[in-house]
């Protein structure tokens, strides 16, 4: 079955780093993704993964996949308030196919 | 390039109505698929269409259901309003092919509310 599970809460200090964790149950799948909601928004791809891939950095963003056992993270260096968000992973087999969501971790930034 | 639209943007209903909610794509997107958010439930994928054709279905009751125009402007409709039914619903849009990477572009949502 297709499930994706996240922490719900995390809060950092600004300057540190976050870590938002992500399980998944489809060992099929291909896509893999990490999305942002601000508050009042719809959600933003912040960046993806294949799942043929083991890391990938973008900037403050260093995605991490270990497919054997089925996990994700995303880590944001340097955190920001403006980082203060829900953090949504999601998965997908194939670029065509739905993508499922975990529920979310809202990161909480403290100044 | 104009974003994702979706209206209208608040909406108050009664149980056993009936709403539409209207979805715009962003221009050249073929693809559009309707989530609903619920702080309970997170986000549950309804259905997706693509060229007119309804190409992914989530578990929802047949009381949920949409359509797709030549144009790619999506409707979706829930029919019979349960309190459960008050979430956000989302739209997104995403060219949708084998070439890309699947990336959905969401509009801001539509906050339904049932009373």
């Amino acid at each position: 079955g297709e499930d994706v599970e996240q922490s719900l809460f995390l809060s950092v200090r600004e300057g540190d780093s976050s870590v938002i964790n992500c399980t998944y149950t489809d060992s099929s799948s291909t896509y893999l993704y990490w999305y942002k909601q601000e508050p009042g928004a719809g959600l933003q791809l912040l960046t993806y993964i294949f799942s043929n891939m083991d890391m990938k950095q973008d900037q403050r963003l260093t995605v991490l996949l270990n497919k054997k056992d089925k996990h994700l993270s995303l880590r944001i260096a340097d955190t920001q308030t403006g980082d203060s968000a829900i953090y949504f992973c999601a998965e997908s087999m194939r670029s065509y196919d739905k993508v499922i969501f975990g529920p979310g971790t809202s990161l909480s930034v403290i100044p | 390039k104009a974003g994702v639209t979706q209206t209208p943007r608040y909406l108050i209903k009664t149980r056993g109505q009936q709403v539409t909610l209207s979805c715009s794509p962003i221009s050249g997107h073929r693809s559009v698929s309707w989530y609903q958010q619920t702080p309970g439930q997170g986000l549950q994928f309804l259905f997706e269409y693509f060229s007119e054709t309804q190409r992914n279905k989530g578990n929802f009751p047949g009381r949920f259901s949409g359509r797709q125009f030549s144009n790619s402007r999506s409707e979706m409709n829930v029919s019979t309003l349960e309190l459960g039914d008050s979430a956000l619903y989302l739209c997104a849009s995403s060219p949708r092919d084998r070439k890309n990477t699947g990336e959905l572009f969401f509009g801001e949502g539509s906050r339904l509310t049932v009373l």
